[in-house]
């Protein structure tokens, strides 16, 4: 079936750096991936809306210009964290966005700690 | 307004126990499509099943099973003779098609399954 791939599974960083979260359809095309963050004991939150080819659309509150988000190819959706802060340690994953026929397929999830 | 409850933060049964996690959803759209996922301590998202709105027909999947009533808008899992392993964060979702099948998530319960 279906495969998101997504990497790295975790990384720490320190305040001030910057980090990219790279998420790769293996088999199939996707024109939109999701991008969700996830705070201990909390459902998955929306953040963007990534779409191929064009500029990504954020979730009202999700600063932009902190939550870089590239869809250069068909296959490549990336998220990075600019200038890191500790507040900003959580799990993030990746989806695509499923259909009618089919489910969403989820990257393994990021863990990213900020000291 | 689209909407997912999961009432039960978390649930706690001994080992061999059948246990029920309730959904409760709220949609306008007459297409939509309903999902568990399983979140283990690892993070990754495992899909267990997938319903569409025109589909109210119960189902059986081993020791796992689904019950989606339209008339109170309710889609419950339940898993028969539980198991250790079981013991995970279970997510119902929804997804319309008018919202280009964006996940609309609950807030997830906590299944606590003591040996």
């Amino acid at each position: 079936g279906a495969v998101v791939s997504q990497h790295p599974s975790w990384v720490i960083c320190k305040s001030g750096t910057s980090v990219k979260i790279e998420c790769r359809s293996l088999d199939f095309q996707a024109t939109t991936m999701f991008w969700y963050r996830q705070f201990p004991k909390q459902s998955l939150m929306l953040m963007a809306t990534s779409n191929e080819g064009s500029k990504a659309t954020y979730e009202q509150g999700v600063e932009k210009d902190k939550f870089l988000i590239n869809h250069a190819s068909l296959t490549l959706s990336t998220l990075t964290v600019t200038s890191a802060h500790p507040e900003d340690s959580s799990f993030y994953i990746c989806s695509d966005a499923g259909g009618a026929d089919t489910e969403a397929f989820f990257g393994q999830g990021t863990r990213l700690t900020v000291v | 307004a689209q909407k997912v409850t999961q009432a039960q933060t978390e649930i706690s049964v001994v080992e061999k126990e059948d246990v029920t996690l309730d959904c409760v959803y709220e949609t306008r759209d007459t297409t939509y499509y309903l999902f568990w996922y399983k979140q283990p301590p690892s993070g990754e998202l495992v899909f267990l099943i997938r319903r569409n709105s025109f589909d109210e027909q119960n189902e059986i999947s081993g020791r796992y099973s689904w019950n989606f009533q339209k008339s109170t808008s309710s889609f419950n899992f339940t898993i028969t003779a539980s198991q250790v392993v079981d013991s995970a964060v279970y997510f119902c979702a929804l997804s319309e098609a008018d919202r280009g099948y964006q996940l609309i998530w609950g807030a997830g319960t906590k299944l606590i399954i003591k040996p």
